[in-house]
């Protein structure tokens, strides 16, 4: 079975600059979630869904970061005007909540960001 | 909301000892209580998970967990560490099965010769 795949593995960008992140989840599950994980901390939720719906974004910047699942399948978290700030570990995570108690999470190897 | 705490941010222990990492957790529920490990440029592998029923759990390559409601915490151990485990360990807490974890800052393990 695959694992959940993200692309591209590592990124470099300039202050300003724009960066897309793509996640295809493990096939099946509905429901999936976004992730930063700075440098030396623990992973932070940035967002997630179950299928396409949005189910908490809270800790989403929105004035730069967006994120969608149009066919709650693939998934792509967006940057708009980076900062150093957001130089971080993105990792991409997925499970099956039809499963119920025994619902496993499931992540990717991540992309790591560096704003220079 | 629920949290966890990983007190110590660098464990180092000798091939062949003991190890316990430690993981408080704060939740007005019942939690759902996981560990992970985190090898070099990879994503976070699970080791074990506590839902409910007996409070040590048995997980993945020796370890294994305790739940402690009145100490209000989930300690990872492993009776014999090996040089494979040096890693970054995170604890995590969820309400459900269906809501998102919240993670630890994580504790590094080193274990030396």
């Amino acid at each position: 079975e695959a694992g959940v795949t993200q692309s591209p593995r590592y990124a470099v960008l300039q202050e300003g600059q724009a960066v897309s992140f793509w996640c295809d989840p493990i096939s099946g599950h509905d429901t999936l979630y976004w992730y930063q994980q700075p440098r030396d901390q623990g992973p932070q939720l940035l967002v997630y869904f179950r299928d396409e719906a949005v189910i908490d974004n809270s800790q989403l910047p929105s004035d730069r970061f967006s994120a969608v699942r149009p066919k709650g399948t693939n998934s792509t978290l967006k940057i708009q005007s980076a900062k150093q700030g957001d130089t971080a570990t993105y990792l991409c995570a997925s499970s099956s909540d039809r499963e119920g108690a025994n619902t496993e999470v499931f992540f990717g190897k991540g992309t790591r960001l560096t704003v220079v | 909301a629920q949290s966890v705490t990983q007190p110590d941010a660098r464990v180092t222990v000798s091939e062949g000892a003991s190890l316990q990492l430690r993981c408080k957790y704060s939740s007005s529920v019942t939690p759902y209580l996981f560990w992970y490990v985190q090898y070099p440029r990879q994503g976070l592998q699970l080791l074990l998970k506590y839902y409910s029923g007996d409070p040590v759990v048995q997980g993945v390559n020796g370890f294994e967990a305790e739940f402690s409601k009145s100490n209000s915490s989930f300690h990872l151990r492993k009776a014999s560490v090996h040089w494979s485990d040096s890693a970054v360990y995170f604890c995590a807490v969820s309400i459900n099965s269906g809501t998102y974890q919240r993670f630890g800052t994580g504790t590094k393990l080193q274990v030396v010769p």
